[in-house]
């Protein structure tokens, strides 16, 4: 089974540009999350959709991020203008449904560097 | 709002010896998921173990078991026979059971595995 795919893996940009990361979930996951993950830190939850409806977005930066998920499959996370305490990596994950006891399923990130 | 402290930054063990990383948690609640997860330098977060708090019975997954202690909201991993592919960064995270949504991290333990 296909896991989780992110792309693109690296990405370093100027800051005040613009950058875009997409996700494909598990196939069949209703489920999507997008957290960032500052060097040091734990991951935290930017935005949860629930097939392409959007179920929590309470600290996702909406002056400079934002996200879609079309047809409730894959999505796509955007950064414009970029910031330096931006960079991060940003983890996608994906499971079969909101219910707490579905497990939660991970990408490899990917890994923003804004200079 | 819930949140999940790791106290120990940093962790060594000596390889084949027994070692335990140290989670507590903040939470109102009565029924949550608790779990570790091991991050390797590639990033991808990778479910090591999970706990439901409505079981007594402490989890067990191989060489890796938890000490969860509900009434002191403690939630410890114990990995035995450590072996060098255990070296990473280990997280351990909460979940509501009822809200059915995101994994909240703790900082994260560095592990580190001598031969």
């Amino acid at each position: 089974e296909a896991g989780v795919a992110q792309s693109p893996r690296y990405k370093i940009i100027e800051k005040r540009q613009s950058v875009a990361f997409w996700c494909n979930p598990i196939s069949g996951h209703a489920t999507l999350y997008w957290y960032q993950q500052i060097l040091g830190q734990g991951p935290k939850l930017l935005i949860q959709f629930q097939n392409n409806g959007v179920v929590d977005d309470s600290q996702l930066p909406k002056d400079r991020f934002s996200a879609e998920r079309l047809k409730g499959v894959d999505s796509t996370l955007k950064i414009q203008p970029a910031k330096l305490e931006d960079s991060a990596v940003y983890l996608c994950a994906s499971s079969p449904g909101p219910a707490s006891g579905n497990t939660i399923y991970f990408g490899e990130g990917s890994w923003l560097t804004v200079v | 709002a819930q949140t999940v402290t790791q106290s120990q930054p940093e962790m060594s063990v000596q390889e084949a010896e027994t070692v335990t990383l140290s989670c507590t948690y903040d939470t109102s609640e009565s029924d949550y998921y608790l779990f570790w997860y091991k991050q390797p330098p590639s990033r991808q977060m990778i479910l090591v173990i999970r706990q439901e708090a409505y079981k007594q019975q402490n989890a067990t997954e191989n060489r890796f078991s938890v000490n969860f202690q509900k009434a002191a909201k403690s939630f410890s991993l114990k990995i035995s026979d450590s072996q060098l592919g255990d070296a990473a960064m280990y997280f351990c995270a909460y979940r509501s059971y009822n809200q059915g949504g995101k994994l909240i991290f703790g900082q994260g333990t560095e592990l580190s595995v001598k031969p």
